[in-house]
């Protein structure tokens, strides 16, 4: 399996612009999470999925940000409009229900809104 | 509710020390633990996992961790650092009856020659 894959890499975008962010999780994992990570911080929650259905957005900053999981292959993560403070690594990861099962990462997305 | 500390936002050793780092957790119920890292511009990478069937977990590159269930603890230990161990390390709990896992702080490790 290629893990959890995310694009882009990197965005630079100005502020007052849409951003969305994409994620493909790994195969027959049931959970799909959101994370952002800042030097101020750290490691946030944001939203997660279970069989992609929304089950705690209590995370999402404010209603700029929204997230959507149109079908177990695929998320995105929207910002509408984007601020300088959103600039931030997001994150998104997967995982299977069961017994210890972790979470897999993808690589990350660097925001930079300027 | 389930939670970690992770006692050090920065831990820093010599090359082929002893790498010690401290976790805490609390969870109401029997909980699974894990150990991350995160090297520079990458995702968190699994290192180890508790998932009860043994409290000592050897994960890879040679770390491992020990679960304290009088001490509810789980540090994270490596009897020699490498160069190649300068990271940040991420504990977590995740309780044993739902998907909500909780991330400590975060431990940046450095390594000095």
């Amino acid at each position: 399996d290629a893990g959890v894959i995310q694009s882009p890499r990197h965005e630079v975008t100005e502020m007052g612009q849409e951003v969305t962010l994409r994620c493909k999780p790994i195969s027959g994992h049931d959970y799909l999470f959101w994370y952002r990570q800042t030097m101020m911080r750290g490691l946030e929650l944001l939203i997660y999925f279970n069989n992609n259905v929304p089950i705690d957005d209590s995370g999402m900053p404010e209603d700029r940000f929204s997230a959507k999981m149109p079908n177990a292959s695929f998320s995105t993560l929207k910002i509408q409009p984007s601020e300088p403070r959103d600039s931030a690594v997001y994150f998104c990861a997967s995982s299977l229900l069961g017994v210890g099962n972790g979470y897999t990462f993808g690589s990350g997305t660097r925001l930079t809104v300027v | 509710a389930q939670s970690v500390t992770q006692l050090g936002s920065h831990v820093s050793v010599s090359e082929g020390a002893l790498v010690l780092l401290r976790c805490n957790y609390s969870s109401s119920v029997p909980p699974y633990l894990f150990w991350y890292v995160q090297y520079p511009n990458q995702g968190l990478q699994l290192l180890l996992k508790y998932t009860s069937a043994a409290t000592l977990v050897k994960g890879i590159n040679g770390f491992e961790a020990e679960f304290k269930k009088s001490e509810t603890s789980f540090h994270l230990t490596k009897p020699s650092a490498h160069m190649s161990d300068a990271a940040e390390y991420f504990c977590a709990v995740l309780p044993g009856n739902n998907n909500d896992m909780r991330f400590g702080a975060g431990t940046r490790l450095t390594v000095k020659p």
